[in-house]
């Protein structure tokens, strides 16, 4: 077990360009989530997915971000016209979702987004 | 929604003395309880949860209280080490339904334990 991955792990880029983030979940984990995490808070969720159905989003998902988990494996959160309140770490964390303990997530190292 | 007050956010203790940290959640329907550590530039790491049909859990040196009356819940780290030293979460979420599975989290303890 290789445990959640993330890349890339660090991104800066200019404000108006597009960003695209990569999260590999756990071998079989059935439920995928975004958080966002912000300095000196705790991660705040942005969407999650069963298999590769996107059932939650939170309000705080612009229309300029958008989540897909295409075969129900990997998924990707693209950021589109980055604004500097953006910048965050993005954390990624997966549940198996079908057996004990299916609500334990797991998160990853997370990507850590800078907007200049 | 859920909302997570956690409580203190610094937290500074001698080696071998005990460090608490305190949650109270908003949702009574909230029915799973997370404790997270988080170190620096890292993800957090869950290290030890509770269910709300349970009242205590402990793990070694680490333990969880939940009082689902009053609605809140609390981690216990005894004969603290330095390398207990990191930022802790709590969090509370929804179990057993198909839409569940987020979770809310408290804004973080820094704890630092001195040699």
């Amino acid at each position: 077990d290789t445990g959640v991955s993330q890349n890339p792990r660090h991104k800066i880029t200019k404000r108006g360009q597009n960003v695209t983030f990569r999260c590999d979940p756990i071998s079989e984990h059935n439920r995928l989530y975004w958080y966002r995490q912000t300095l000196g808070q705790g991660p705040e969720f942005l969407t999650y997915f069963q298999n590769e159905a996107q059932l939650e989003k939170s309000r705080l998902l612009s229309d300029r971000f958008s989540a897909e988990r295409p075969k129900g494996s990997f998924s990707t959160l693209e950021i589109q016209r980055t604004e500097q309140g953006d910048s965050a770490m993005y954390l990624c964390a997966s549940s198996t979702g079908t057996h004990r303990p299916k609500e334990t997530q797991y998160f990853g190292p997370g990507t850590r987004l800078l907007v200049l | 929604g859920e909302n997570v007050e956690q409580h203190p956010s610094t937290l500074s203790v001698q080696e071998g003395d005990s460090a608490v940290i305190k949650c109270t959640y908003s949702d009574s329907a909230s029915n799973y309880f997370p404790w997270y550590k988080q170190e620096l530039g890292k993800g957090p790491q869950l290290i030890i949860d509770i269910r709300s049909n349970v009242g205590e859990k402990k793990d070694q040196r680490i333990a969880v209280t939940l009082n689902k009356t009053a609605k809140h819940f609390s981690l216990h780290i005894t004969e603290t080490q330095p390398e207990d030293s990191a930022v802790y979460f709590c969090a509370a979420s929804l179990r057993g339904n198909t839409n569940a599975g987020k979770s809310t989290f408290g804004d973080g303890t820094t704890l630092t334990v001195k040699p």
